[in-house]
């Protein structure tokens, strides 16, 4: 069975732009997780999916948004990109909702210059 | 604020030792507990999940939760350069995981 996958896998963009990060979750599962990781603030939760409704969001701006579509694969998109938002964007998928084991995607990198 | 705290560590242990690592956590309606291993620039590897008190073992690993301390643990037995790696504790209740952010552990052959 294929793992979670993500694209891109890397992305280098200029502050004020938007970016959109695809996720395609393990087949059969029906929720995804997305979660920044930095360095020092090590994994946040952003937000969760399931049947393309957003069951829960983390303490992040209203810059960051997300969908979920009826395949289950999931897009998560930042409008007016700051230097702070460079970091490791990683998704997760699990069966169903919850806190039932999330399997990671391979991440998208994302720089902000 | 539900938090997950960690020793981050490094945590250096020789080839062949007993790795131990530990996290607490503050929210008492956590449910489920898992480890995660990372290594330097890769995802999270879902290694071990426990949800009732107790140890469970699988292969060189045993996780330890103890709901009334609010403690987790995880031993790796025998442990093998290749640990070496960043080790992520989460806890989650009836929503979202929160992650600890996590123990360095170095293993020297």
């Amino acid at each position: 069975k294929a793992g979670v996958t993500q694209t891109p896998r890397y992305l280098i963009k200029t502050r004020g732009q938007q970016v959109t990060l695809s996720c395609s979750p393990i087949s059969g599962h029906r929720s995804v997780s997305w979660y920044q990781q930095t360095p020092g603030q090590g994994l946040q939760f952003l937000f969760e999916y399931f049947s393309e409704t957003q069951r829960n969001k983390g303490n992040f701006p209203g810059r960051f948004s997300g969908r979920q579509f009826s395949n289950s694969r999931s897009e998560m998109n930042v409008s007016t990109l700051e230097l702070g938002d460079s970091a490791l964007y990683l998704c997760a998928s699990s069966l169903d909702p919850g806190t039932y084991e999330q399997y990671f995607g391979p991440g998208t990198r994302l720089t902000v210059t | 604020q539900k938090e997950v705290e960690q020793n981050s560590g490094p945590l250096s242990v020789p080839e062949g030792a007993i790795a131990s690592l530990n996290c607490t956590y503050s929210d008492r309606g956590s449910q489920s507990f898992f480890w995660y291993r990372q290594y330097s620039g890769k995802s999270p590897e879902l290694i071990m999940s426990i949800y009732s008190n107790g140890d469970k073992e699988d292969g060189r690993f045993t996780a330890q939760l103890n709901k009334a301390s609010q403690y987790v643990s995880l031993l790796i037995r025998d442990s093998q350069p290749s640990d070496s790696a960043t080790y992520l504790c989460a806890c989650g209740g009836y929503s979202t995981l929160t992650f600890g952010k996590g123990t360095m552990l170095l293993v020297s052959p």
